[in-house]
């Protein structure tokens, strides 16, 4: 079992549309959660992190974390075509001398105009 | 100020010879981290520095890699004995520390390899 999990997709909603973004972890211990964007040919950049359980919301994003199911999800509301890109669920956990950061492999969205 | 840098941004190599990869991170990150991505995959940690020091060298894929950082900020990864499996884009990105707590790690533009 991966350590983190994430649907691979492609994942293809309408423009407007709500996309839903799921991730899984293994590792009861893990303590805060994050979600990047990554453009094709480019670098990964953070979109936002989450630590408690509940709703984090950023403008068109929310971030959802049940840490008693190890589940943390990330919904993109009124979905643009420009939100095309591959969204990469990361994990920090403790680890000697500090915080350990696991990515999973990534799902892919595709916004249809 | 200046995001993290890395060089060069592309290398082709031969099978077996050795590369050694670049990563300037953000002035006054103390936290910096060695990922390498293959086409279409996720993020693979490599390693990572605290300071100078790497409390974890358990990503590193074998012993033909290595990887340093010196005074605090510049770091180098080198793989020698290079094979075509070593094929992929290595990325770098330095947080303002090692946290559990909203941590965010800033990313260089990554160094594409490529060995024939």
């Amino acid at each position: 079992q991966k350590e983190v999990e994430q649907n691979s997709g492609p994942l293809s909603v309408p423009e407007g549309a709500i996309a839903s973004l799921n991730c899984t972890y293994s590792d009861r211990g893990s303590q805060s959660f994050f979600w990047y964007r990554q453009y094709s040919g480019k670098s990964p950049e953070l979109i936002m992190f989450i630590y408690s359980n509940g709703d984090k919301e950023d403008g068109r994003f929310t971030a959802q974390l049940n840490k008693a199911s190890q589940y943390v999800s990330l919904l993109i509301r009124d979905s643009q075509p420009s939100d095309s890109a591959t969204y990469l669920c990361a994990v920090n956990k403790a680890d000697t001398g500090g915080f350990k950061t696991i990515f999973g492999a990534g799902t892919r969205l595709f916004v249809k105009a | 100020g200046a995001g993290v840098s890395q060089s060069p941004s592309n290398k082709v190599t031969e099978k077996g010879k050795d590369v050694e990869l670049r990563c300037d991170p953000i002035s006054g990150h103390t936290a910096l981290y060695w990922y390498r991505q293959s086409l279409g995959q996720g993020l693979e940690f490599l390693i990572y520095f605290q300071g100078n020091s790497a409390p974890d060298k358990s990503g590193l894929p074998s012993d033909r890699f290595s990887a340093e950082r010196t005074g605090g900020s510049v770091s180098t990864l080198t793989i020698q004995r290079t094979q075509q499996e070593d094929s992929a884009v290595y990325l770098c990105a330095s947080s303002a520390r090692t946290g559990g707590f909203g941590e965010t790690q800033y990313f260089g533009p990554g160094t594409r390899l490529l060995v024939l």
